[in-house]
C-alpha cells in the first residue's frame, strides 16, 4: 500500500458542528502532518506528528485539534470553526521528519457555513 | 527561518515548447528540494527531488538543477504536453531533525495545444 487515504473527501458543517478528518497510512512512515490549502495557494503547514508526537503546531487555533491514535492514523478534530476556514486540508506522511519524501493524501474539502 | 520565492507565478507555454520555473531560496543550511505538481483538484505528488551534494537531476523530460552558491534551484520541463498542465510548487528544507519542508507560492503552467 503506496497510499495516504483521507475521509471524508467533502465536509460541509456549521460553525457550531464538531467533526473529525481522518487519515490513514500502512507505508510504515513515522511522520504525518496536517496542511491546510486554500485555492490558488501552496499548501501551509498546520501539524507534525513525529513517532506519534505532537512535534510541531504552527500556531493553529485551538478550534482545529490533532491527535495520532497510532502510528498509521492521524485525526484532525473540528469544533466552533468560522467561515474562513472553509479550505483543502491534505493529510501527508514520511519515513521521518524532516527533508524527506511526502506521501500526499487527496484531501479532505471543508466548507464551513 | 528559511523562504523560498518562486517565479513566474504563472507560465504558458506552446506544446513542445519548454518550460522553466526559478526557486530561490535563503538559508544556506537547506539541502533538500523537492518539486511537487498539483493538477486541479488533485493532490499534490512529487515529480522529482535533488539533494545538495548534486546540481543536476533527470528524470524523461524533466530535470531539476541546484546552484547552492546562488542559492537557486530550477524546474526544467522539455517537450511539454497537454497533461503537463498543473501547477507547481518547489520546496526547501534541511536534511536534519524536524525541519518541515518550507513551499514556494506555485507557478501555473498551462500548455497550449
Amino acid at each position: 500500500d503506496t497510499e495516504v487515504t483521507q475521509t471524508p473527501k467533502h465536509l460541509v458543517m456549521g460553525m457550531t458542528n464538531k467533526k473529525s478528518l481522518k487519515c490513514e497510512q500502512h507505508m510504515g512512515h513515522r511522520a504525518m502532518y496536517w496542511y491546510k490549502q486554500k485555492a490558488k495557494k501552496p499548501p501551509e503547514l498546520m501539524f507534525v506528528y513525529s513517532y506519534e508526537k505532537l512535534s510541531i503546531n504552527e500556531s493553529v487555533p485551538s478550534r482545529f485539534s490533532p491527535e495520532c491514535p497510532n502510528s498509521s492514523l492521524l485525526n484532525l478534530h473540528l469544533h466552533a470553526l468560522q467561515p474562513e476556514d472553509s479550505a483543502l486540508y491534505l493529510c501527508a506522511s514520511s519515513f521521518y521528519s524532516g527533508a524527506n519524501v511526502l506521501t500526499f493524501g487527496a484531501g479532505s474539502r471543508l466548507t464551513v457555513l | 527561518g528559511e523562504n523560498v520565492e518562486q517565479h513566474p507565478s504563472t507560465l504558458s507555454v506552446q506544446e513542445g515548447d519548454s518550460a522553466v520555473i526559478k526557486c530561490t531560496y535563503s538559508d544556506s543550511a537547506s539541502n533538500y528540494f523537492p518539486w511537487y505538481k498539483q493538477e486541479l483538484g488533485k493532490r499534490p505528488q512529487l515529480i522529482i527531488d535533488i539533494r545538495s551534494n548534486v546540481g543536476e537531476k533527470k528524470d524523461q523530460r524533466i530535470a531539476v538543477t541546484l546552484n547552492k552558491t546562488a542559492k537557486h534551484f530550477s524546474l526544467h520541463i522539455t517537450e511539454t504536453q497537454p497533461e503537463d498542465s498543473a501547477v507547481y510548487f518547489c520546496a526547501a528544507s534541511v536534511s536534519s531533525g524536524n525541519t518541515p519542508l518550507v513551499f514556494g507560492k506555485g507557478t501555473r503552467l498551462s500548455v497550449i495545444a
